[in-house]
């Protein structure tokens, strides 16, 4: 599975854009960029995921470079709500038994 | 739909002590995995079940047993827990074969001491 590097952590103001970045540049031609989110002593949530066009849905959008190398998680107006540890993976579709989250980059919205 | 939930939410063991964490979904979902997070670390896979009927390794699977009862139930079962266990658990289930789209349960805090 392709390694991925986040930054720990990054601060957004609320009400404006906040822009998570994910590096993967061992990523395979057929694995697919996932991300999800874990608020403070929850569950983690499956927010997005992407082959190699960019997807949105009604949380977020995920945008992935042409190369595949990086892709960018975009929540358009961030609430403190929003305020939770992101985590990007990158893994082929069917084989979650490899499943393992990183340490993920904590994103703070300040008010 | 209550989606996937945990029992207990909290638990203290001692040493040698053992017990089952219980995990049920409602989603009819196929596989169910289950997890461990350290305080301030990302999960780790311990054991997973793509399928009613068969049950895999994760990355940490020592120290712990599973059991998929039918479709609904994943339990994860410490036979002799020690104090390295103590962690937060988290049951997730997944609609297709080891898909890595995965819902996840609330989570289990054991402490063992």
């Amino acid at each position: 599975d392709a390694k991925t590097t986040q930054p720990p952590s990054m601060d957004c103001a609320e009400g404006r854009a906040a822009n998570l970045p994910c590096n993967h540049s061992t990523i395979s031609g057929n694995e697919y960029v996932y991300w999800y989110r874990q608020i403070h002593s929850q569950g983690p949530q499956y927010i997005i995921h992407g082959l190699k066009n960019n997807e949105t849905n009604e949380m977020a959008s995920l945008i992935i470079t042409e190369d595949r190398k990086s892709s960018t998680l975009i929540l358009p107006h961030a609430t403190l709500r929003d305020t939770a540890v992101y985590y990007c993976i990158v893994r082929v579709n069917t084989n979650a038994g490899k499943s393992t989250f990183g340490d993920g980059t904590t994103l703070t919205v300040k008010p | 739909n209550a989606g996937v939930t945990q029992t207990p939410k909290f638990q203290v063991l001692k040493t040698g002590q053992s017990m089952t964490l219980q995990c049920a979904q409602d989603m009819n979902h196929n596989s169910m995995y289950w997890y461990r997070q350290d305080p301030g670390m990302g999960l780790r896979l311990i054991y997973y079940s793509a399928s009613e009927g068969t049950t895999d390794k994760g990355e940490v699977p020592n120290g712990y047993n599973v059991s998929r009862l039918n479709k609904r139930e994943f339990s994860l079962r410490l036979e002799s827990a020690a104090p390295s266990q103590t962690s937060v658990y988290f049951c997730a289930s997944s609609p297709r074969p080891i898909q890595e789209t995965q819902y996840f349960g609330p989570g289990t805090r054991l402490l063992v001491l």
